[in-house]
């Protein structure tokens, strides 16, 4: 079973919408991460969280914002989907002891029409 | 500026050829070094990292650092097939709390 998974996996919605992504990990990694990737601008990060109760802006939050319900899921909400929101979006999870390299989830393809 | 600046290609080359990859930063404080490999409707994955100058070799990896020209390199040896994908560097200051700084990646297609 993958160690971080990421729901929906493709997801169409209507501008004006609220939507929910959903991001899971079995790594038992305290630090997780939202990142959206645009063609040419790689990826960007929109929040973050160190634990349960540290919650972080990260450079682009402006329309979003996060939940983190257990050290194992973190999730991600658009309160009112616009186009410019459509991207991939990856979750990520990471371990600050050595190197503290980043885990990557298979991402979510949003298209807000 | 951006902190990391990376060639976006795409680079095509047939298979066997000796591929060369590299990124560029600005800020002299960056520590850590990685390289990650992402699949075609896939998310990252780590392929090489390294917190020194120097080379750091895995298989028919190598990955190269030159801080003194804030340079970093990754190069494929006998690239396959299976080396398609698109390469993003990433790097980090270390004990500064979270930020990574990737590059925008590499777009690779090793042909038959």
């Amino acid at each position: 079973d993958a160690d971080v998974t990421q729901t929906p996996r493709n997801r169409i919605t209507k501008t004006g919408k609220r939507i929910m992504l959903e991001c899971s990990q079995t790594k038992g990694h305290d630090r997780m991460y939202w990142y959206r990737q645009d063609p040419g601008l790689g990826l960007q990060l929109i929040y973050y969280s160190f634990d349960v109760k540290d919650i972080n802006k990260g450079e682009i939050s402006d329309g979003y914002s996060v939940s983190r319900q257990a050290q194992a899921k973190f999730s991600l909400s658009l309160e009112s989907a616009i186009p410019n929101q459509t991207a991939l979006y990856f979750c990520a999870t990471s371990d600050p002891t050595g190197v503290d390299t980043q885990y990557f989830g298979p991402g979510t393809r949003l298209t807000v029409l | 500026q951006k902190e990391v600046e990376q060639d976006p290609g795409p680079l095509s080359v047939p298979e066997g050829a000796i591929v060369s990859l590299n990124c560029t930063y600005s800020n002299s404080a960056f520590q850590y070094f990685m390289w990650y490999r992402q699949y075609s409707r896939k998310g990252p994955e780590l392929l090489m990292y390294t917190y020194s100058s120097g080379n750091k070799e895995d298989g028919r990896f190598t990955a190269q650092v030159d801080k003194s020209s804030k340079y970093i390199s990754l190069f494929i040896r006998d690239s396959q097939p299976s080396d398609s994908a698109t390469y993003l560097c990433a790097m980090r200051v270390p004990n500064t709390g979270n930020q990574f700084y990737f590059g925008t990646g590499t777009s690779l297609t090793v042909i038959p």
